[in-house]
């Protein structure tokens, strides 16, 4: 049992380019969660997704789009990387409804020049 | 705006002590309250939570006290040990599951 896996673990972009990070959990959970952590500032959601084929704006949403491929994979591509976008990126998932607790991947660290 | 606040960044405690970390919030619609702990370069894992319509949660050593009046929670560690040196997040949820994080208080047990 894996859980919640991130690739990759690290990546640097220049201005202007694009990447997708990936997401994918094996517990069979309905809900999927993007994060992002800045330091000084705790986590901030940046999109979800309840279930499979619906996705939602979090708090920080601009600059990101996601897919929810499946019930187990959920992405997040940046289209024009930019450096306000560096910082530590995690996923998570949890059972929904009334299971509110939510079970983090190990992060994916980007940093754009 | 931060809705979620821990305003102490860091505490140290001894070994064996207890450990209390804080915890305020802005939004009355803030119904379930958790707290995660964070290693370095892994991601957050859920320690333990609470309700709303509870006041207390405990769970081995860690306890966690809700008091909505005040609009404040705590995270009690009792005892201390080394390998609780980390650091935790308090997050409330207010709809759709989504979590609103605070920024965090560095733990350090000292043996």
């Amino acid at each position: 049992n894996a859980g919640v896996t991130q690739t990759p673990k690290f990546q640097v972009l220049k201005t202007g380019q694009s990447m997708t990070l990936q997401c994918a959990q094996d517990m069979n959970h309905n809900s999927m969660y993007w994060y992002r952590q800045d330091p000084g500032m705790g986590l901030r959601l940046i999109y979800y997704s309840a279930s499979e084929g619906t996705t939602d704006k979090g708090e920080v949403p601009n600059g990101y789009n996601v897919s929810r491929l499946n019930k187990r994979e959920f992405s997040l591509r940046l289209e024009s990387a930019a450096p306000s976008q560096t910082s530590v990126y995690f996923c998570a998932s949890s059972g929904g409804g009334s299971s509110y607790e939510q079970y983090f991947g190990p992060g994916t660290r980007l940093t754009v020049t | 705006d931060q809705q979620v606040k821990q305003n102490s960044p860091s505490l140290s405690v001894q070994e064996g002590r207890i450990s209390i970390l804080n915890c305020d919030y802005t939004n009355s619609m803030f119904d379930y309250f958790l707290w995660y702990k964070k290693y370095p370069a892994e991601g957050p894992t859920f320690l333990i939570s609470i309700s709303s319509i509870k006041d207390k949660n405990e769970d081995g050593r860690f306890t966690v006290f809700l008091n909505k009046s005040a609009k404040h929670l705590s995270l009690h560690i009792v005892p201390s040990q080394p390998g609780d040196s980390a650091v935790y997040f308090c997050a409330a949820v207010k709809w759709a599951n989504n979590l609103f994080f605070g920024t965090g208080t560095r733990l350090t047990v000292i043996p």
